[in-house]
């Protein structure tokens, strides 16, 4: 199948400073992307869908102002999380929809273990 | 806006059994259905799909079957082993290029040897 590439696998950070994650589509152009938080135990919480050179859409209670996402180019999409605070630790996952072998696909990233301290 | 439910949140079998796990979808305009597979501390892994044109779909040990009249489509696995043993999610998503993903509540599935 397709690989998406997420970058940090695991970030531990001080309480204030930023934390940029990436998630890049290696094998095909992503047409959307999205990220996700979940919780031990939980589902996927999809935060919000990027497209391409357009804002990102962000869903009910998610601060646009505090996860920052850009979705630079087609293969590129990143989530930084400013002035992290112990709240945010959490498991943050991205996907990359997008035409692999004629059809539309969905595929995850490794996943991102934050922890703020 | 669609709603997935997935049944059983929890599962439990013994080695070598089959599992299956089901799961309902609410808008009948949603034509694929994938299925994944999360271990601990990873990200989701696409194992099997299944699109509105068809009612099922195998491969090798895991089989996926819809049925698109009664708004359900389940996953079977057989012959199950311990490395099988994670959390499965099932999602919709309604046709057109870039739509959301729409996904169950997941099953935790352990195989026990």
């Amino acid at each position: 199948g397709a690989v998406v590439s997420q970058h940090p696998s695991r970030v531990i950070c001080k309480s204030g400073t930023s934390v940029k994650i990436e998630c890049r589509s290696l094998d095909f152009q992503a047409t959307t992307m999205f990220w996700y938080r979940q919780f031990p135990k939980q589902s996927l919480m999809l935060m919000a869908t990027s497209n391409e050179g357009s804002k990102a859409t962000y869903e009910q209670g998610v601060e646009k102002d505090k996860f920052l996402i850009n979705h630079a180019s087609l293969t590129l999409s990143t989530l930084t999380v400013t002035s992290a605070h112990p709240e945010d630790s959490s498991f943050y996952i991205c996907s990359a929809s997008g035409l692999t072998g004629g059809e539309e696909k969905l595929f995850f990233g490794s996943g991102t273990q934050l922890s703020v301290l | 806006g669609e709603n997935v439910e997935q049944h059983p949140s929890t599962l439990s079998v013994q080695e070598g059994d089959s599992a299956v796990i089901k799961c309902t979808y609410s808008d009948s305009a949603s034509n694929y259905f994938p299925w994944y597979k999360q271990e601990l501390g990873k990200g989701p892994q696409l194992i099997i799909d299944i699109r509105s044109n068809v009612g099922e779909k195998k491969d090798q040990r895991i089989a996926v079957t819809l049925n698109k009249t009664a708004k359900h489509f389940s996953l079977h696995i057989t012959e199950t082993q311990p490395e099988d043993s994670a959390v499965y999610f099932c999602a919709a998503s309604p046709p057109g290029l870039g739509n959301q993903f729409y996904f169950g509540t997941g099953t935790s599935l352990t195989v026990i040897p």
